[in-house]
């Protein structure tokens, strides 16, 4: 199975701060690897699909890069809303496997 | 709009058994693949099986392999997960998902809710 690392695991920032959030794939996917979003007691929501295509409704300070093994998840500017905890998913390959997660928190 | 509704979780003993349903609306729901993920408390999320549009083939993590079956009713829109001899590491929310992370369009990932399965004695 594809292992997918995610970093880092936790993340303190402040409203206004610019954030990155990667995931390095044990072997390349393409781009076959999407970015959730996830708050207490709530299903995941989908970010960005494709690696950077930003899911509609989904606020353009998300985007999302990377092709082969390594990806980027960026935050241009925290919003209070967005303090939650991301997940990558690679779905190139069975089994899909998603990242260790990233909990951001406000500092 | 698309919709997705998981029922069936509980507290069950260990050794027991569960069948978890999730109905699908808003999509034509015979098209797609469909998933189960499960998250245990204060974990991650960890893909449990899959199930092809028609049923025909099925996929499992090696964790849940021989104890759990994935099913579907198209003609209900329906997605189940018959889950046996559940140990106490099965404890977790239970998200029956339409992925789409690797879709070339937009709006096909959805997820439900989510069950609670408690294995405790």
């Amino acid at each position: 199975a594809i292992q997918m690392t995610q970093s880092p695991s936790s993340l303190s920032a402040s409203v206004g701060d610019r954030v990155t959030i990667t995931c390095r794939a044990s072997q390349g996917i393409r781009d076959d690897l999407g970015w959730y979003q996830q708050k207490p007691g709530k299903a995941p929501k989908v970010l960005i699909y494709a690696a950077s295509s930003l899911q509609s409704g989904v606020p353009s300070r998300f985007s999302g890069s990377g092709s082969g093994t390594d990806f980027t998840l960026t935050i241009s500017s925290l919003q209070p809303e967005d303090f939650a905890t991301y997940y990558c998913l690679q779905d190139y390959t069975y089994p899909p496997t998603f990242g260790q997660g990233t909990k951001l928190e406000i500092k | 709009e698309v919709q997705l509704v998981e029922s069936g979780g509980g507290l069950v003993q260990p050794g027991g058994s569960l069948r978890l349903s999730c109905a699908a609306s808003g999509f034509t729901f015979s098209s797609h693949w469909m998933h189960w993920v499960r998250q245990a408390p204060g974990k991650g999320l960890v893909w449990v099986s899959r199930i092809n549009n028609d049923g025909s083939y099925t996929d499992y993590a090696d964790s849940v392999k021989g104890r759990f079956t994935i099913s579907r009713d198209n003609a209900k829109n329906t997605l189940y997960l018959q889950m046996n001899s559940l140990r106490a590491d099965d404890t977790a929310v239970y998200y029956c998902a339409r992925l789409g992370v690797a879709a070339r369009v937009g709006g096909v990932d959805c997820w439900g809710q989510g069950t609670l399965v408690t294995v405790s004695s």
